[in-house]
Order: C-alpha cells, then structure tokens, then sequence
C-alpha cells in the first residue's frame, strides 16, 4: 500500500529564506507527483507537476525534484515571502487515484 | 487547466439530516470525478470515484449508504451525506481531471451540530 510522508511537518521562518520541503513515497510505481498548496479552509492549488519520466519542474520561485527510485520528491522555495505561508502538499498519483502526503504547515514571518 | 466549482462553500445542519454537495466542471467534460474528504490538520483522503451514468466506486472504509453520489451528467457529480452525524463534520473537496492532471473544486465546509 502506498504511503505519502511529507517532512517537516511545520516550518516557520523569516522572509526571504529559501527552503526545501521533503516528500517521500513507498511505491516507486508511480504515474506523476504532484505538489499543492492549500490556504486555510481553501481548496487545493496546484503548483508543479512531475511526470514519472521527468526529474524536475520550474515555476517562478518553486523547484520540484523527483527520484522515482528512492521514492522522493522535494518542493524548493527561493526567497520565501510571507504569502508563501500556507500548507504544501505533496501527492502521487497510482491507479488513476492521487494519495496525498500529511502536509507541511509553513508559515514565512516578515 | 479545468475550473471545478462546489456548492454550497459551507454548511450547518443539524444531526440526522441530508445534506447534498454539489461540484461542477465549469469548463471541462468530466467523465470522472473524485470525491476528497479532509479532516482538520489531516491530509485529504479520497473517499470515492464518480463514474458519469454508472455507479460510484469507494474506497475502503467508506458507507456507500451513508455518502450517496451521483454523477448525472458530465458536468455535474453530487454527494449527499445522509442522516448526518456530528462526526461527519468535515472539508468535502471534489476533483475532476484530465489526461494529464487533476483540478480540485474549492471545498466545501459541514458542520454538524
């Protein structure tokens, strides 16, 4: 059975600090990763989407890695602002089902 | 990428009775849609699939009686929870999806009292 673990689980740190955000999986058989944000009682956003093939995605100030065969992903954030507070969630997507990680709260004070 | 809208945003009944959520594709023909539930400070756990014109598939765990959906058409999945309890209270998220990814609805909060 697959299971998603996202570590830390909470994080607070100053602004303009970069930050990595670790996600690991137990099945490497995986069809994508995806990473989320969510704000407080919000729905999901996406921000990056990993296809199994691939090692790596951008966007802005966020880098996705991917290691299929050590079951990892991690969430680089450059230059952290306070609106970058929110939780990060991290899911891999199986079966045509996404099983979800247990998040990180992350929280960047001015 | 799609645009999922759920209605209502959030809901206060009282115990025993039904509360239908609906979510809809806006923009997308959704052969499929997920239904998600998070309790607080928990990651989402998905609690069934919506199949338009068949029936739902749920996962384990999950009262098929008690969490009624109901994809009609391909733009419109709805979840009824029935005789609700207090410990049904929670954040309901739908999704539909792509060949290539999923879009989430914005949730929909129930609070039963």
């Amino acid at each position: 059975k697959q299971e998603v673990t996202q570590i830390p689980a909470a994080l607070s740190v100053p602004e303009g600090e970069n930050l990595v955000l670790n996600c690991s999986f137990t099945d490497s058989a995986i069809y994508n990763l995806q990473w989320f944000r969510q704000d407080p009682g919000k729905g999901l956003t996406s921000l990056l989407l990993i296809q199994s093939s691939q090692r790596e995605q951008t966007s802005g100030r966020l880098n996705a890695s991917l290691d299929k065969s050590s079951g990892r992903s991690t969430l680089y954030i450059a230059a952290s602002q306070p609106g970058d507070s929110a939780t990060y969630l991290c899911a891999v997507e199986e079966d045509d089902k996404l099983i979800f990680g247990t998040g990180t709260r992350l929280q960047v004070f001015p | 990428g799609a645009v999922v809208s759920q209605h209502p945003s959030r809901v206060i009944c009282k115990s025993g009775t039904s509360v239908k959520i609906e979510c809809r594709s806006l923009d997308f023909q959704a052969t499929t849609m997920f239904w998600y539930r998070q309790f607080p400070k928990k990651s989402l756990m998905l609690m069934a699939t919506s199949n338009e014109g068949s029936k739902a598939t749920y996962e384990q765990g999950v009262e098929k009686d008690k969490f009624l959906i109901n994809h009609a058409s391909l733009t419109l999945s709805t979840l009824t929870v029935t005789s609700a309890h207090p410990e049904d209270s929670s954040f309901y998220i739908c999704s539909t999806r792509d060949p290539y990814e999923q879009y989430f609805g914005p949730g929909t909060r129930l609070t039963v009292t």
